[in-house]
Order: C-alpha cells, then structure tokens, then sequence
C-alpha cells in the first residue's frame, strides 16, 4: 500500500511560534516529497520540496528536514504567523514509470495572533 | 498564463445518476492527475493521463473513469453515483516529464454533492 500518513490533524500555534507537520512513508520508490498549502475554496500550491538525496531545504521560514533511512520527513514553519493558517499536505511522489503523487491526509494549521 | 480551469464549479446530482467533470491544464502542461477530497480523507488520487493515455490508476471502483484529449483537456466520469461520491474533485497539471521539478498546478475543484 503506497500510503502517506501525516500528523497532526490540526495544530494551533501561537504568532511567532514554530509549527511543525510531521509525515512517513512506506514505499521506496518515492524520489520526490513536496509539501502542498490550501486555502479554504482553492485548490493546493505547491509549498517547498525535496529529493531523497538532501537531507534539509530551506526557503524563508519553511524547513523541510528529511530522513531518508526513517522514511519521515517533516515541515517546520518559522515565526508563524496568521496568514500561515491554511491546510498543508505532504506528499510522495514518482517521476519516473508513470507520475504518481500520493498525499497525506493534510493538517489543519491555526495560527492565532 | 491561465491556470487550470474547472468546471463545473457545483454541481448537485441524485444516487444512480452519472456526472461528467471537465479540466483544462495550463498551456504547454500535457500531464493531467484527478484527486478525490474529502474531509479527513485528504486527497485520494483517481488518475493520471499523459498524452491521450492513463500512465497510472488509484484504488477506486470501475464506476470512475476519465480520458484526455489531443489538447491535454481531461475529462472525468462518475457512473452510477453513490452518497459516498459526494467530495471536492480536483484535478492538476503538471509538465509531465521526469526532467521537471514535478510541480503540480490544481484548479479550484468541481465540489460534487449526490443526494
């Protein structure tokens, strides 16, 4: 079963605190993580990712750090803040053999001021 | 550059009844993926078409199929719905070749209720 499974269902924090999203997964095969934000009413964007081969990406108060040999990989929020609150999914996905990207069933991020 | 459209973006249908859901992807993106959203369930993948053909198919029933045409447009259908089809159902685009950051594009979503 190609699953991802992510935690927390919903996680609130305060402003300027640290968020984190934490998520696992089962198949190998994966060689492409990226973590998804969704607003209420839109559809996902594309957040921040990474490949197995890095074990840490960073783009302004987004982190992802990555353990491959775990199978986990986690997001972390810096400084959050109201405009943070929103629905992040991670996801697995294979890029080559036939795209496939397999997500999470997502965290409810509250972020009060 | 137009992003990935939608439509309908309702849509209220009766158990038993069949729906088609329509998708067009970005200009020049000839990868076409379909998601299944539901509370707690988080996004179900359905397919994914790559010029005119499916490379690959989640787990759902037979009763869920879809197509793509020779300008990438995607088409989904439901036959013979249930309560349990009722969900948000998105789909995404995306360049399609393994060279590419595989950055998927999602439209807004066809929100499906089945009474």
């Amino acid at each position: 079963q190609q699953q991802v499974k992510q935690s927390p269902q919903s996680l609130i924090v305060q402003k300027g605190g640290i968020s984190i999203i934490n998520c696992a997964y089962e198949n190998t095969a994966f060689d492409y993580f990226p973590w998804y934000q969704q607003f209420p009413g839109k559809g996902p964007a594309l957040l921040i990712a990474i490949r197995p081969d890095v074990s840490e990406k960073k783009e302004g108060r987004f982190t992802i750090s990555f353990n491959k040999s775990a199978k986990q990989f986690s997001l972390h929020i810096m400084d959050s803040q109201p405009g943070d609150s929103a629905t992040y999914f991670c996801a697995a996905s294979m890029l080559s053999g036939g795209f496939k990207t397999i997500f999470g069933a997502g965290t409810r991020l509250f972020v009060k001021a | 550059k137009a992003g990935v459209t939608q439509t309908p973006r309702y849509l209220i249908k009766t158990r038993g009844q069949q729906v088609t859901l329509s998708c067009s992807p970005i200009s020049g993106h000839r990868s076409v993926s379909w998601y299944q959203q539901t509370p707690g369930q988080g996004l179900q993948f359905l397919f994914e078409y790559f010029s005119e053909t499916q490379r690959n198919k989640g787990n759902f029933p037979g009763r869920f199929s879809g197509r793509q045409f020779s300008n990438s447009r995607s088409e989904m259908n439901v036959s013979t719905l249930e309560l349990g089809d009722s969900a948000l159902y998105l789909c995404a685009s995306s360049l399609g070749n393994t060279r590419s950051n595989e950055k998927l594009f999602f439209g807004s979503g066809t929100q499906l209720s089945v009474l």
